[in-house]
């Protein structure tokens, strides 16, 4: 069993597209992320949700609205794709807050043309 | 604010060699340390992390961690590394405000 999953794993897409990535995490957890890794490695977070309650909204761009249907689900939506958002973008889980180990997705590879 | 510093982008080492990643932070308030690994084209997983008490943490795969208040660091550290241990390797910070920060990454290279 897969504990924390994204789909798709890779999505080609040009630019102005709308496209959306879903996670699923089947460990019970309160807490789940979207994180986006550039080129260099450089992991940045992007929001979290605890409880379907919106906690950590960083600085991004509002063409990125995450949606938490339910504790188990975190989407995130992009609308208006650029070049600079082609990113893997990771979805994590965690029991709790901040002193909690987080979980992580395999990842989604966004390039966007 | 909050920030970390991993001060190596890279380290090449020879297997079986000890190896020490380093990470400094900064944060006016109390905070929460781990380092994640990140093998190629996977996620990230934890290696190990410090809440309070110990200041030596022991993690998986043979890894460990001090934390120093005085020097504001959390180096990584391996006795003896093996060809497998080659991966990304993050500090990050978390502190009771939910924030969370990332380290750059240091990738680990083991010569054969």
């Amino acid at each position: 069993d897969t504990a924390v999953s994204q789909t798709p794993k890779y999505l080609v897409t040009q630019m102005g597209n709308d496209k959306s990535i879903k996670c699923e995490q089947n460990l019970g957890h309160d807490t789940m992320y979207w994180y986006k890794q550039d080129s260099k490695k450089f992991l940045k977070i992007m929001f979290s949700y605890n409880n379907k309650e919106l906690i950590i909204n960083e600085t991004v761009p509002n063409r990125f609205s995450p949606k938490s249907p339910d504790k188990a689900h975190l989407n995130l939506h992009i609308n208006s794709l650029e070049l600079g958002d082609s990113a893997v973008y990771f979805c994590a889980s965690s029991q709790g807050r901040s002193s909690y180990e987080q979980y992580f997705g395999p990842g989604t590879r966004l390039t966007v043309t | 604010a909050q920030s970390v510093t991993q001060l190596d982008s890279q380290v090449p080492v020879f297997e079986e060699a000890p190896v020490e990643l380093r990470c400094n932070y900064s944060s006016s308030v109390s905070v929460y340390l781990f380092w994640y690994v990140q093998y190629p084209n996977q996620g990230l997983q934890l290696l190990l992390k410090y809440l309070s008490g110990s200041t030596l943490v022991k993690g998986i795969n043979g890894f460990e961690a001090e934390f120093n208040k005085s020097q504001t660091s959390f180096h990584l550290r391996k006795p003896s590394v093996h060809i497998s241990d080659t991966a990304e390797y993050f500090c990050a910070v978390s502190s009771e405000d939910d924030k969370i920060i990332f380290g750059k990454g240091t990738r680990l290279h083991i010569l054969p």
